[in-house]
């Protein structure tokens, strides 16, 4: 397995409260991705990041911002957490020897009440 | 959405069967890759595709690409209790050299493999 770990690892938290997920890789992959997984949706992309200092948006990043001030840490933040963003959160990295592929970390479990 | 579609949701067999799943997507991709998810786990990456390819094995794993359909499928052949799990196919983009890796994922097959 990749080297990504996630934390927390579960997260119960209350509406409108600021809430940071932190992934952090030792794979020196040059990509990083955060997923948000629902029922019936799949995973779908919230934000993305191709360097250091580099991101961008994905297919839904209301409510979500991120950043990346080194290569094995990418932060995950919940500017005032609504219910809807009850999920499980999981990052990926790609970009070393195996190209495309993505790795992804265990995932984190939050519950915003 | 441009999310690909899976097909079935969910399947069950026995022990030794093949399992079939099939994806189907909108736009024009680069790649297609399998990746398979255990109960609470992350995803794990089984195989990619690429483009220009219209069918690769890994052991009993075998995919094929139809870029025509814009579908794939992934076959499992001689299944175990063990590959049940999740299955999503997820479609890399062709963005001329700026897609970033980034995936776009189905919604994933449900598999249930009946000891």
């Amino acid at each position: 397995d990749a080297g990504i770990t996630q934390s927390p690892r579960h997260k119960v938290t209350e509406t409108g409260t600021p809430v940071t997920l932190r992934c952090h890789q030792t794979e020196n992959h040059r990509y990083m991705y955060w997923y948000r997984q629902d029922p019936g949706h799949g995973l779908r992309l919230i934000h993305y990041s191709y360097g250091v200092k580099d991101t961008d948006k994905g297919e839904v990043s209301d409510g979500y911002s991120v950043s990346r001030s080194k290569t094995e840490d990418f932060l995950l933040t919940l500017e005032s957490a609504t219910s809807s963003q009850t999920s499980v959160y999981f990052c990926a990295t790609s970009g070393g020897t195996g190209g495309e592929t993505q790795y992804f970390g265990p995932g984190t479990r939050l519950l915003v009440l | 959405s441009q999310q690909g579609e899976e097909d079935p949701q969910a399947l069950s067999i026995q022990e030794g069967e093949n399992a079939t799943m099939n994806c189907s997507y909108k736009t024009s991709i680069n790649n297609l890759q399998w990746y398979r998810q255990n109960s609470g786990r992350g995803l794990v990456h089984l195989i990619l595709i690429r483009s220009n390819e219209r069918e690769k094995h890994s052991g009993r794993l075998r995919v094929t690409l139809d870029t025509s359909k814009k579908s794939s499928s992934l076959l499992i052949t001689a299944s175990r209790a063990a590959d049940t799990a999740s299955y999503f196919c997820a479609r890399g983009e062709d963005a001329g050299g700026t897609s970033y890796g980034k995936l776009t994922f189905g919604q994933g097959t449900i598999l249930t493999v009946h000891p």
